[in-house]
C-alpha cells in the first residue's frame, strides 16, 4: 500500500494564530488526497477532498475560508487552519487513494493539534 | 441518517474469545473496506471485499461481505490484546467514500 505522512505529528499553537499540516505521499503520486478529522473517541469526519492543481472540495459544514488546502503538487497537500479557536482542537488526518483501487485508502499517521 | 451503521459501538471481552462485529446498510454499495486504527495514529487498512458473498481470511480475522453488498461483517476468533482498537468500515457508493462509525474493541489480558 501507499505511504503517506504527516508533518507536524503534534502541535500547540494559541489562539488566533494559523496553522499548517502537511500531507505527503511517499512513493506515489497522489491526485487526491483527502482531510479527516477526529474527535476523541469518535470516527472520521471528512473535511475536503484535495484535488491536485485545482480548487478543494469541501463537505456540508465545513469552512473552506477556515480550513485553507492547497494541493500544488502530485505528492503535497497541506492544510491550513486559519485563526484557530480551542473548539479547532482535534485530530488531523490524511489519506491519498490507493493506486490499483481508488476506493482504498492509505492514511498518514495524524497531526494533534490543541489550541490554548 | 447513518448510511454504514456498525455494531456493537464498544466491545470489551476477555482474551481468547470470539467476537463478530458488523456493518450494515440499506444501500449498495461497489466495495468494501475494513480499518484498523489504534490511539493517537491513522486508520490502517485491513482487507477490500468486492463481490458478493466474499469472504478473505487475514489470520484470526474472518471478512465476509454479504451477498447483496448491503452489510459485512468481521469475525475475530481466540482474540488477543493486540487486537484492541477502532474498526471502522468504509463503503465506496458514487465515488465517494463513507466511513461507519466505528467499533471500539478492547481485549483484556
Amino acid at each position: 500500500g501507499a505511504v503517506v505522512s504527516q508533518h507536524p505529528s503534534w502541535v500547540i499553537c494559541k489562539s488566533g494564530t494559523s496553522v499548517k499540516i502537511e500531507c505527503r505521499s511517499l512513493d506515489f503520486q497522489a491526485t487526491t488526497m483527502f482531510w479527516y478529522r477526529q474527535f476523541p473517541k469518535q470516527s472520521l469526519m471528512l473535511m475536503a477532498t484535495s484535488n491536485e492543481g485545482s480548487k478543494a472540495t469541501y463537505e456540508q459544514g465545513v469552512e473552506k475560508d477556515k480550513f485553507l488546502i492547497n494541493h500544488a503538487s502530485l505528492t503535497l497537500s497541506t492544510l491550513t487552519v486559519t485563526s484557530a479557536h480551542p473548539e479547532d482542537s482535534s485530530f488531523y488526518i490524511c489519506s491519498s487513494s490507493g493506486r490499483a483501487n481508488s476506493y482504498e485508502q492509505y492514511f498518514g499517521p495524524g497531526t494533534r493539534l490543541t489550541v490554548t | 441518517t447513518q448510511l454504514l451503521e456498525q455494531s456493537p459501538q464498544f466491545l470489551s471481552i476477555q482474551e481468547g474469545e470470539n467476537l463478530t462485529v458488523y456493518c450494515n446498510s440499506s444501500s449498495v454499495f461497489s466495495s468494501l473496506q475494513w480499518y484498523r486504527q489504534e490511539p493517537g495514529e491513522g486508520p490502517v487498512l485491513l482487507v477490500t471485499v468486492v463481490t458478493g458473498g466474499e469472504v478473505k481470511k487475514l489470520k484470526r480475522l474472518t471478512f465476509q461481505f454479504g451477498d447483496a453488498r448491503k452489510d459485512s461483517s468481521l469475525h475475530i476468533t481466540a482474540a488477543q490484546p493486540g487486537d484492541t482498537g477502532l474498526y471502522l468500515c468504509a463503503g465506496d457508493r458514487d465515488d465517494k467514500i463513507i466511513f461507519g462509525k466505528g467499533t471500539r474493541l478492547h481485549i483484556l489480558p
